[in-house]
């Protein structure tokens, strides 16, 4: 079945710099890649999305970008700052009303003052 | 924001009770979903619905059920809660047509 590895587990950072969070994923038939954002005590939150036809997309200070051939996406957070401390979730699923999403590990982001 | 809503928001109950998490939307979404996970750590599906009376077992064995009567209530329960179901419960939603899936704020578990 579908299968999306995540890492790191961990990452910290120091404030102001760059983090990336890489995924890739088994199934060549997904379409949408989903990140989320958890927060301690609450539920996951989306972030950003992205669809296979399209590489790249932006929104503020976050950034992802997918690589079909290579079946991997990756989540870029720049100038990061004390609010980006989460768990983050790359998830990937396929256009279909039967299909699920399945989500990676997590990765614990840290940001150092 | 999303419109799911979870109660209880925490529960600490002992071994043998019966207990129910709610889970409620009102964003008409056909497709619900329960998780379990571990604090911070991986999300484990153990239960969805694609619509009014389907439920599906999922990935993760859970001794838990879950009914789906109306659309926007999906609610989990425990007949004999144990220890080893402490844990945190996550209620998420989406639409048939679109593959988002909008997450309640969770609850927490704890069997004594």
């Amino acid at each position: 079945g579908e299968n999306v590895e995540q890492h790191p587990s961990t990452l910290s950072v120091q404030e102001g710099d760059s983090a990336v969070i890489k995924c890739t994923y088994s199934d060549s038939a997904s379409n949408y890649f989903p990140w989320y954002k958890q927060e301690l005590g609450k539920g996951p939150q989306l972030i950003i999305d992205i669809r296979s036809n399209v590489g790249e997309k932006k929104d503020q200070r976050i950034a992802v970008t997918l690589n079909k051939t290579a079946k991997h996406f990756s989540l870029h957070i720049t100038e990061t700052q004390p609010e980006d401390s989460a768990v983050y979730f790359c998830a990937a699923s396929k256009s279909s009303s039967a299909s699920k999403i399945i989500f990676g590990s997590g990765t614990r982001l840290s940001i150092r003052p | 924001e999303a419109d799911i809503y979870q109660t209880p928001r925490y529960l600490v109950i002992g071994t043998g009770k019966k207990i129910t998490l709610e889970c409620s939307q009102t964003m008409g979404h056909d497709k619900m979903y329960w998780y379990q996970q571990d604090p911070g750590m991986e999300l484990h599906l153990i239960h969805y619905s694609y619509g009014v009376n389907s439920t599906e077992k999922g990935d993760l064995s859970s001794e838990s059920t879950v009914s789906r009567i109306r659309t926007e209530h999906f609610p989990l329960t425990l007949e004999s809660a144990r220890p080893s179901h402490t844990s945190q419960y996550l209620c998420a939603s989406s639409d048939s047509g679109r593959e988002t899936q909008y997450f309640g704020p969770g609850t927490r578990l704890l069997v004594l």
